[in-house]
């Protein structure tokens, strides 16, 4: 089964500084990655997704994502936070039925 | 022009009672899915219809009925509510597999 795991609950960072939010997948099939973000008392809005045909996805808000197949992952980056960038941010990953959610991580931005 | 539409935003009630949640979609999308997000912002996956028809019911307890009129509406009835059921339940559509889904802005229950 199709599955994925975000490492870190809570990550904190300061204002300007590097962004990466850690996810790896667990697929027996070439998989479907996504990212999306969670503003408090919202929906989930699409950040980007992987669909095998660049490894390297560009997303909104200046974020993106590496695919590794070697090292099932899909880390997501952003070379420098704003405070707008605090939220909960989740991978997931899809095959023809459902989307499988990870557990999220809590993105602060500090000052 | 709201993609995915969810009513109501807020639901109080009280044990035992009956509700319904209604989701509403524009975008064309031929599947439609309901998830409960706990207090842990934990997602899980409730039920999935692709036009009209119900693909996946997960291990849901049967007090919780979807039912889908059209393709572009999937309403969520529950009977008896328990406190377990307090939550943000969101309403999500999507075309295909690889394009990502379309998520309603939530319905948070709170059974008291």
């Amino acid at each position: 089964a199709q599955s994925v795991t975000q490492l870190g609950s809570h990550v904190s960072v300061s204002e300007g500084a590097l962004v990466l939010l850690r996810c790896n997948y667990s697929s027996s099939v070439p998989p479907y990655l996504f990212w999306y973000v969670q503003y408090p008392n919202q929906g989930l809005q699409l950040l980007l997704k992987y669909t095998s045909a660049a490894t390297l996805v560009k997303g909104i808000n200046g974020f993106e994502a590496e695919f590794k197949k070697s090292e099932t992952s899909f880390h997501l980056t952003k070379p420098s936070a704003h405070m707008s960038d605090a939220a909960e941010y989740f991978c997931a990953v899809s095959d023809w039925d459902d989307m499988r959610f990870g557990a999220g991580t809590r993105l602060t931005v500090k000052p | 022009d709201t993609a995915v539409s969810q009513t109501p935003k807020y639901l109080v009630t009280q044990m035992g009672n009956d509700k319904s949640i209604k989701c509403e979609q524009n975008l064309g999308h031929d599947t439609m899915y309901w998830y409960k997000q706990d207090s842990k912002k934990f997602l899980k996956i409730m039920f999935s219809y692709n036009n009209k028809e119900l693909i996946i019911n997960e291990t849901v307890p049967n007090r919780f009925s979807p039912k889908s009129p059209d393709k572009a509406h999937l309403n969520l009835h529950i009977n008896s509510l328990e406190l377990g059921d307090s939550a943000v339940y969101f309403c999500a559509s999507s075309q295909m597999a690889g394009h990502g889904y379309t998520f309603g802005s939530g319905t948070r229950l709170t059974v008291v």
